[in-house]
């Protein structure tokens, strides 16, 4: 089935770091693919997404690229704040047939001023 | 729109008593997911419908949990009886074919 694997957390950087969170995903055909992000004591809200092949999401300095042939959405930021600071998730969702929105298991991410 | 709107935010129950959840998704949403997040097992998918039918329930953990969706407007998620393990927060999520996921805010349950 469908699947999402994110890589491990906690992850913690020091303010204006280089951030990279891998993604990596197994789906039948071509899905789209999101990123989530959850602030403390609040939902999952969408961070970025992409439909299709060589695709690059971006929000708030954000980036992610849709890698077919590396079944990747890599999630990076090139100076992260305190602020960035939360729980972020992978995601697939099927383009056709059953609309199922699969994630990752997530990744805390602490920035420390 | 409001966006997705849970209740209670927050419920404290007893081991035994029967606990309902409640949705109300984005007016024209015909999606409607339920997640369970807990810190061992991250976000889990409990069951999701399309046009009020339920699709895809595997995710139940088992017969205690029961949802419904009577009407485009409105779902329930109900445990019966509760558990302390079933202590964990409850998302509701809604989307359409066009539109990205949106969640609401979350109930917290405690099982004591």
């Amino acid at each position: 089935g469908d699947s999402v694997t994110q890589m491990e957390g906690p992850v913690t950087l020091s303010e204006e770091a280089f951030l990279t969170i891998n993604c990596t995903y197994t789906a039948t055909g071509y899905p789209s693919l999101f990123w989530y992000v959850q602030y403390p004591g609040e939902g999952l809200q969408l961070l970025l997404k992409a439909t299709k092949a060589d695709d690059k999401g971006s929000n708030k300095g954000f980036e992610a690229t849709y890698r077919k042939e590396t079944t990747s959405f890599h999630l990076e930021k090139g100076s992260v704040q305190v602020s960035d600071s939360a729980v972020y998730f992978c995601a697939l969702r099927r383009i056709q047939g059953a609309q199922k929105l699969v994630f990752g298991q997530g990744t805390r991410l602490t920035i420390n001023p | 729109d409001a966006g997705v709107i849970q209740s209670p935010r927050h419920e404290v129950t007893e081991m035994g008593q029967e606990v309902t959840l409640r949705c109300k998704p984005i007016s024209g949403h015909d999606y409607l997911f339920w997640y369970r997040q807990t810190m061992m097992r991250g976000l889990e998918l409990l069951i999701y419908f399309n046009n009020n039918v339920p699709i895809d329930d595997s995710g139940m953990p088992e017969d205690r949990f029961s949802a419904k969706m009577p009407n485009a407007s409105f779902s329930t998620l109900k445990i019966q009886p509760s558990e302390p393990r079933d202590s964990a927060v409850y998302f509701c999520a809604s989307m359409s074919e066009y539109t990205e996921a949106f969640f609401g805010q979350g109930t917290r349950l405690t099982v004591v």
